[in-house]
Protein backbone atom coordinates (compact mmCIF):
# COMPACT_ATOMS: atom_id res chain seq x y z
CA UNK A 1 0.00 0.00 0.00
CA UNK A 2 1.36 3.72 -0.74
CA UNK A 3 1.64 5.81 2.37
CA UNK A 4 4.02 8.87 3.61
CA UNK A 5 5.89 9.46 6.62
CA UNK A 6 6.43 12.66 7.86
CA UNK A 7 9.18 13.07 10.32
CA UNK A 8 8.40 15.60 12.85
CA UNK A 9 4.78 16.97 13.62
CA UNK A 10 6.05 20.41 14.63
CA UNK A 11 9.33 22.44 13.63
CA UNK A 12 10.37 25.15 14.94
CA UNK A 13 13.08 27.33 12.80
CA UNK A 14 14.09 31.48 13.18
CA UNK A 15 13.04 33.94 10.98
CA UNK A 16 15.52 34.07 8.22
CA UNK A 17 16.59 30.52 8.67
CA UNK A 18 16.56 27.16 6.63
CA UNK A 19 13.90 25.04 6.54
CA UNK A 20 13.51 21.39 6.13
CA UNK A 21 10.61 19.73 6.23
CA UNK A 22 10.72 15.83 5.72
CA UNK A 23 8.57 13.83 3.87
CA UNK A 24 9.41 9.82 2.59
CA UNK A 25 7.56 7.85 1.03
CA UNK A 26 6.16 4.02 0.10
CA UNK A 27 5.24 3.30 -3.41
CA UNK A 28 5.16 0.17 -5.36
CA UNK A 29 5.02 1.77 -8.40
CA UNK A 30 6.66 5.57 -9.55
CA UNK A 31 4.62 7.69 -7.55
CA UNK A 32 3.29 11.02 -8.34
CA UNK A 33 4.11 13.32 -4.73
CA UNK A 34 2.63 16.60 -3.57
CA UNK A 35 3.38 19.21 -0.79
CA UNK A 36 0.34 21.30 0.33
CA UNK A 37 0.37 24.36 3.27
CA UNK A 38 -2.77 24.79 5.29
CA UNK A 39 -3.11 28.40 6.79
CA UNK A 40 -5.03 28.62 10.21
CA UNK A 41 -8.57 28.38 9.26
CA UNK A 42 -8.43 27.89 5.42
CA UNK A 43 -8.40 24.81 3.49
CA UNK A 44 -5.26 23.02 1.98
CA UNK A 45 -3.14 24.63 -0.95
CA UNK A 46 -1.11 23.05 -3.77
CA UNK A 47 2.62 24.34 -2.60
CA UNK A 48 4.02 21.88 -5.80
CA UNK A 49 4.22 18.30 -6.92
CA UNK A 50 6.38 15.98 -8.80
CA UNK A 51 5.09 14.59 -11.81
CA UNK A 52 8.77 12.66 -12.98
CA UNK A 53 9.65 15.50 -15.04
CA UNK A 54 12.81 17.16 -13.34
CA UNK A 55 13.61 15.53 -9.50
CA UNK A 56 14.02 18.94 -7.73
CA UNK A 57 10.74 20.46 -8.12
CA UNK A 58 10.27 24.56 -7.53
CA UNK A 59 7.02 26.03 -5.48
CA UNK A 60 5.08 29.16 -4.40
CA UNK A 61 6.45 31.21 -2.09
CA UNK A 62 10.18 30.15 -2.66
CA UNK A 63 9.63 26.43 -1.44
CA UNK A 64 11.61 23.58 -3.84
CA UNK A 65 10.89 19.77 -2.93
CA UNK A 66 14.16 17.34 -3.99
CA UNK A 67 12.60 13.77 -5.22
CA UNK A 68 15.44 11.04 -4.34
CA UNK A 69 14.30 7.83 -5.45
CA UNK A 70 17.05 6.63 -3.53
CA UNK A 71 15.97 7.70 -0.36
CA UNK A 72 12.60 7.15 -1.05
CA UNK A 73 12.39 10.72 -0.20
CA UNK A 74 10.42 14.03 -1.19
CA UNK A 75 11.81 16.53 1.56
CA UNK A 76 10.60 19.94 1.18
CA UNK A 77 13.36 23.05 1.91
CA UNK A 78 12.99 26.96 2.25
CA UNK A 79 16.44 28.26 2.33
CA UNK A 80 15.20 31.75 4.40
CA UNK A 81 11.89 31.64 6.54
CA UNK A 82 9.85 34.23 6.96
CA UNK A 83 7.06 34.71 9.75
CA UNK A 84 4.71 34.02 7.20
CA UNK A 85 5.77 30.95 6.26
CA UNK A 86 4.06 29.45 9.35
CA UNK A 87 1.52 26.98 9.04
CA UNK A 88 0.80 23.41 8.63
CA UNK A 89 2.70 21.45 5.80
CA UNK A 90 1.19 18.17 4.31
CA UNK A 91 3.10 15.54 2.16
CA UNK A 92 0.72 13.19 -0.10
CA UNK A 93 1.52 10.70 -2.49
CA UNK A 94 -0.94 9.40 -5.58
CA UNK A 95 0.12 5.82 -6.51
CA UNK A 96 -1.11 6.51 -10.22
CA UNK A 97 -5.11 6.71 -8.95
CA UNK A 98 -7.88 9.08 -8.29
CA UNK A 99 -6.68 9.71 -4.48
CA UNK A 100 -4.48 11.46 -2.49
CA UNK A 101 -3.32 9.72 0.17
CA UNK A 102 -2.00 12.98 2.59
CA UNK A 103 0.76 12.17 5.65
CA UNK A 104 -0.09 13.44 9.01
CA UNK A 105 1.43 17.18 8.30
CA UNK A 106 4.06 18.97 9.75
CA UNK A 107 3.31 22.62 11.55
CA UNK A 108 5.73 24.99 11.23
CA UNK A 109 6.67 27.54 13.78
CA UNK A 110 8.56 30.53 12.80
CA UNK A 111 10.26 32.88 15.51
CA UNK A 112 11.41 36.38 15.16
CA UNK B 1 -12.97 32.13 -10.80
CA UNK B 2 -14.31 31.68 -7.30
CA UNK B 3 -12.60 28.80 -6.46
CA UNK B 4 -14.23 25.18 -4.40
CA UNK B 5 -17.32 27.27 -2.04
CA UNK B 6 -18.39 25.16 1.15
CA UNK B 7 -21.30 26.03 3.12
CA UNK B 8 -21.52 26.41 5.93
CA UNK B 9 -18.22 27.69 7.41
CA UNK B 10 -19.37 26.67 10.73
CA UNK B 11 -22.25 24.27 12.34
CA UNK B 12 -22.98 23.81 15.68
CA UNK B 13 -25.74 21.16 16.25
CA UNK B 14 -26.66 18.97 19.13
CA UNK B 15 -26.61 15.40 19.43
CA UNK B 16 -29.19 13.60 16.90
CA UNK B 17 -29.99 16.53 14.35
CA UNK B 18 -29.02 15.91 10.85
CA UNK B 19 -26.38 18.05 9.63
CA UNK B 20 -26.02 18.76 6.10
CA UNK B 21 -22.67 20.39 4.21
CA UNK B 22 -22.99 21.93 0.57
CA UNK B 23 -20.03 22.16 -1.79
CA UNK B 24 -19.93 23.76 -5.11
CA UNK B 25 -16.89 22.49 -7.16
CA UNK B 26 -14.89 24.92 -9.13
CA UNK B 27 -16.63 25.15 -12.54
CA UNK B 28 -15.35 22.10 -15.32
CA UNK B 29 -13.69 20.14 -12.57
CA UNK B 30 -14.72 16.40 -13.45
CA UNK B 31 -13.94 15.28 -9.70
CA UNK B 32 -15.11 15.83 -6.37
CA UNK B 33 -13.63 14.92 -2.91
CA UNK B 34 -15.09 14.44 -0.32
CA UNK B 35 -12.40 15.06 3.71
CA UNK B 36 -12.64 14.97 7.11
CA UNK B 37 -9.80 16.77 9.22
CA UNK B 38 -9.74 15.62 12.96
CA UNK B 39 -6.36 16.27 15.50
CA UNK B 40 -6.29 12.05 16.17
CA UNK B 41 -6.74 10.94 12.56
CA UNK B 42 -6.07 13.56 10.52
CA UNK B 43 -6.73 13.91 6.95
CA UNK B 44 -9.06 11.50 5.56
CA UNK B 45 -10.74 10.92 2.49
CA UNK B 46 -14.50 9.98 2.61
CA UNK B 47 -15.57 9.71 -0.94
CA UNK B 48 -15.03 10.67 -4.02
CA UNK B 49 -17.12 11.31 -7.47
CA UNK B 50 -16.75 11.49 -11.43
CA UNK B 51 -19.13 13.08 -13.53
CA UNK B 52 -21.69 12.88 -10.75
CA UNK B 53 -20.94 9.43 -10.09
CA UNK B 54 -19.59 7.78 -6.74
CA UNK B 55 -16.37 6.55 -7.25
CA UNK B 56 -15.19 5.08 -4.20
CA UNK B 57 -16.79 6.05 -0.82
CA UNK B 58 -14.79 2.96 1.38
CA UNK B 59 -13.70 6.02 3.45
CA UNK B 60 -17.17 6.87 5.08
CA UNK B 61 -17.17 5.96 8.46
CA UNK B 62 -20.92 4.70 8.76
CA UNK B 63 -24.22 4.54 7.39
CA UNK B 64 -24.76 7.39 9.12
CA UNK B 65 -23.17 9.38 6.58
CA UNK B 66 -24.70 9.46 2.80
CA UNK B 67 -23.12 12.17 0.12
CA UNK B 68 -25.24 13.30 -3.16
CA UNK B 69 -23.72 15.05 -6.34
CA UNK B 70 -27.09 15.50 -8.19
CA UNK B 71 -25.36 17.76 -10.87
CA UNK B 72 -21.99 18.87 -11.50
CA UNK B 73 -22.22 21.94 -9.61
CA UNK B 74 -23.17 20.62 -6.49
CA UNK B 75 -22.70 18.60 -3.87
CA UNK B 76 -24.09 17.40 -0.51
CA UNK B 77 -22.24 15.42 2.91
CA UNK B 78 -25.39 14.55 5.35
CA UNK B 79 -24.63 12.75 8.70
CA UNK B 80 -27.73 11.59 10.42
CA UNK B 81 -27.98 11.43 13.22
CA UNK B 82 -25.28 13.07 14.17
CA UNK B 83 -22.65 12.55 17.09
CA UNK B 84 -20.38 14.19 18.84
CA UNK B 85 -17.27 12.30 17.60
CA UNK B 86 -18.18 13.75 14.34
CA UNK B 87 -16.76 16.92 15.32
CA UNK B 88 -14.28 17.70 12.50
CA UNK B 89 -13.29 20.18 9.64
CA UNK B 90 -15.07 18.61 6.65
CA UNK B 91 -13.36 19.84 3.39
CA UNK B 92 -14.30 19.89 -0.13
CA UNK B 93 -12.10 19.23 -3.22
CA UNK B 94 -12.25 19.41 -6.88
CA UNK B 95 -10.26 18.82 -9.83
CA UNK B 96 -10.34 18.93 -13.54
CA UNK B 97 -10.65 15.41 -15.12
CA UNK B 98 -7.78 15.27 -17.62
CA UNK B 99 -7.19 11.37 -17.17
CA UNK B 100 -3.99 12.12 -15.09
CA UNK B 101 -3.69 11.44 -11.53
CA UNK B 102 -0.93 14.42 -11.20
CA UNK B 103 -3.78 17.25 -11.74
CA UNK B 104 -4.07 20.01 -8.61
CA UNK B 105 -6.93 19.39 -6.33
CA UNK B 106 -8.10 22.76 -5.13
CA UNK B 107 -9.81 22.39 -1.90
CA UNK B 108 -12.55 24.70 -0.05
CA UNK B 109 -12.02 26.40 3.13
CA UNK B 110 -14.08 23.74 4.95
CA UNK B 111 -16.68 23.73 7.44
CA UNK B 112 -16.14 23.40 10.96
CA UNK B 113 -18.94 20.91 12.31
CA UNK B 114 -19.23 20.81 16.27
CA UNK B 115 -21.58 18.19 17.39
CA UNK B 116 -22.76 18.70 21.16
Amino acid sequence: AQSVTQLGSHVSVSEGALVLLRCNYSSSVPPYLFWYVQYPNQGLQLLLKYTSAATLVKGINGFEAEFKKSETSFHLTKPSAHMSDAAEYFCAVTPNTDKLIFGTGTRLQVFP
Amino acid sequence: DAGVIQSPRHEVTEMGQEVTLRCKPISGHDYLFWYRQTMMRGLELLIYFNNNVPIDDSGMPEDRFSAKMPNASFSTLKIQPSEPRDSAVYFCASRAGTGTSTDTQYFGPGTRLTVL
